[in-house]
């Protein structure tokens, strides 16, 4: 089945660096991929998708590009800032059963920015 | 953008009860809503799927007699957790979508479910 593999955490940078969070998938067909974000006490919310191959998704100073050759979908960040402090979940839509679209997301990665 | 929100978001029950969790899209009309169940350090997993007004559709592994799901409303979805059991400890978090097919999701903070 459908499947998502994103890098291990916790992952601890300094302010301004430059942060990567790997995520490879598996999956049947062209699924749409995610990266949700989860800030501490609040639900996940939906930072960037792409839903086609060479796609950029961008929001807030992040981005990823869906990578068809490699089943990529790694999450970039020139500059953090200590407010993208989170734990960020790298997802891709299944097509379930009634044309339900279902989200198969990776175990999540926590990030630490320290001032 | 869209409110979810999960009632209780902390819950500590004695094995062999049963627990509800409630689930409100506040400002729009769910007509699905998606339960998940996240393990430590793991990925969320869908539980169950629930279009208002008709029957859950559960994941393959999911006993829906244990996980017993209500979507009566267009604006509420409830999780019951019978006859609880210490396995069943974890934390658990609904999405709203307004509709069937790849609309944006919107999810709960979630709930935090301990059994004794």
């Amino acid at each position: 089945g459908n499947s998502v593999t994103q890098m291990e955490g916790p992952v601890t940078l300094s302010e301004e660096a430059f942060l990567t969070i790997n995520c490879t998938y598996t999956a049947t067909g062209y699924p749409s991929l995610f990266w949700y974000v989860q800030y501490p006490g609040e639900g996940l919310q939906l930072l960037l998708k792409a839903t086609k191959a060479d796609d950029k998704g961008s929001n807030k100073g992040f981005e990823a590009t869906y990578r068809k050759e490699t089943t990529s979908f790694h999450l970039e960040k020139g500059s953090v800032q200590v407010s993208d402090s989170a734990v960020y979940f790298c997802a891709l839509s299944d097509p379930g059963i009634q044309g339900a679209q279902k989200l198969v997301f990776g175990q999540g990665t926590r990030l630490t920015i320290n001032p | 953008g869209a409110v979810v929100s999960q009632h209780p978001s902390r819950v500590i029950c004695k094995s062999g009860t049963s627990v509800k969790i409630e689930c409100r899209s506040l400002d729009f009309q769910a007509t699905t809503m998606f339960w998940y169940r996240q393990f430590p350090k793991k990925s969320l997993m869908l539980m169950a799927t629930s279009n208002e007004g008709s029957k859950a559709t559960y994941e393959q592994g999911v006993e829906k007699d244990k996980f017993l799901i209500n979507h009566a409303s267009l604006t509420l979805s409830t999780l019951t957790v019978t006859s609880a059991h210490p396995e069943d400890s974890s934390f658990y978090i609904c999405s709203a979508s307004q509709g069937t097919g790849f609309l944006k999701q919107f999810f709960g903070p979630g709930t935090r479910l301990t059994v004794l």
